[in-house]
């Protein structure tokens, strides 16, 4: 299975910051990685697919950057709405998994 | 729109089976991957396994030897079977769309459904 790890697990950041969230898998999975939004009792919500790919509707201070192990998702200009939790995801080989996500808090 | 619905008992016994069943509407089941994912509760995300209109299927290997999944294209609902379930199975389970992008991209979830697993 390829492991993915993300860093950090938290961060506290203000409104307007620019926050950057790190996923790193245990082997290369192309640009196969999407990352994805889950707020509490929501279902997650897809931002990114493969790996730069802006999903329709998502707001354009989300990015998505990297390819082969090491990823990077940012947000520009962090929004209150924006307080979540943060998941990177392997869509290159099954069993297709997950990290362990990173947790969003506004200040 | 395309959405997708949850359903079946919020409480199963140890030892049975958890069935569940996803209905999709505002779309077609078919050329899609459909996939079933569990979230215990305050973790992680896990992939169970995704199924294919054509009936083909994929298991995560870690819960092969208990997962059914089927597909009902007359009626776009897409079901899950757990055998021998335990506590560790309770969490929230999630049905979603891939194959868009990649197979294993989920554009569309359901809003999921919680099993617990007690006596």
């Amino acid at each position: 299975d390829i492991q993915m790890t993300q860093s950090p697990s938290s961060l506290s950041a203000s409104v307007g910051d620019r926050v950057t969230i790190a996923c790193r898998a245990s082997q290369s999975t192309s640009n196969y990685l999407n990352w994805y939004q889950q707020k509490p009792g929501q279902a997650p919500k897809l931002l990114i697919h493969a790996a730069s790919g802006l999903q329709s509707g998502v707001p354009s201070r989300f990015s998505g950057s990297g390819s082969g192990t090491d990823f990077t998702l940012t947000i520009n200009s962090l929004q209150p709405e924006d307080s979540a939790t943060y998941y990177c995801q392997q869509a290159y080989s099954t069993p297709w998994t997950f990290g362990q996500g990173t947790k969003v808090e506004i200040k | 729109q395309v959405q997708l619905q949850e359903s079946g008992p919020g409480l199963v016994k140890p030892s049975e089976t958890l069935s569940l069943t996803c209905t999709v509407s505002g779309g077609s089941i078919s050329s899609y991957f459909w996939s079933w994912i569990r979230q215990p509760p305050g973790k992680g995300l896990e992939w169970i396994g995704y199924i294919y209109d054509s009936g083909s299927s994929n298991y995560n290997p870690s819960l092969k030897r208990r997962v059914t999944m089927s597909v009902d294209t007359s009626k776009n609902q897409i079901s899950l079977k757990l055998s021998s379930v335990t506590a560790a199975d309770t969490a929230v389970y999630y049905c979603a769309r891939g194959g868009l992008v990649s197979a294993g991209t989920f554009d569309y979830w359901g809003q999921g459904t919680l099993v617990t697993v007690s006596s």
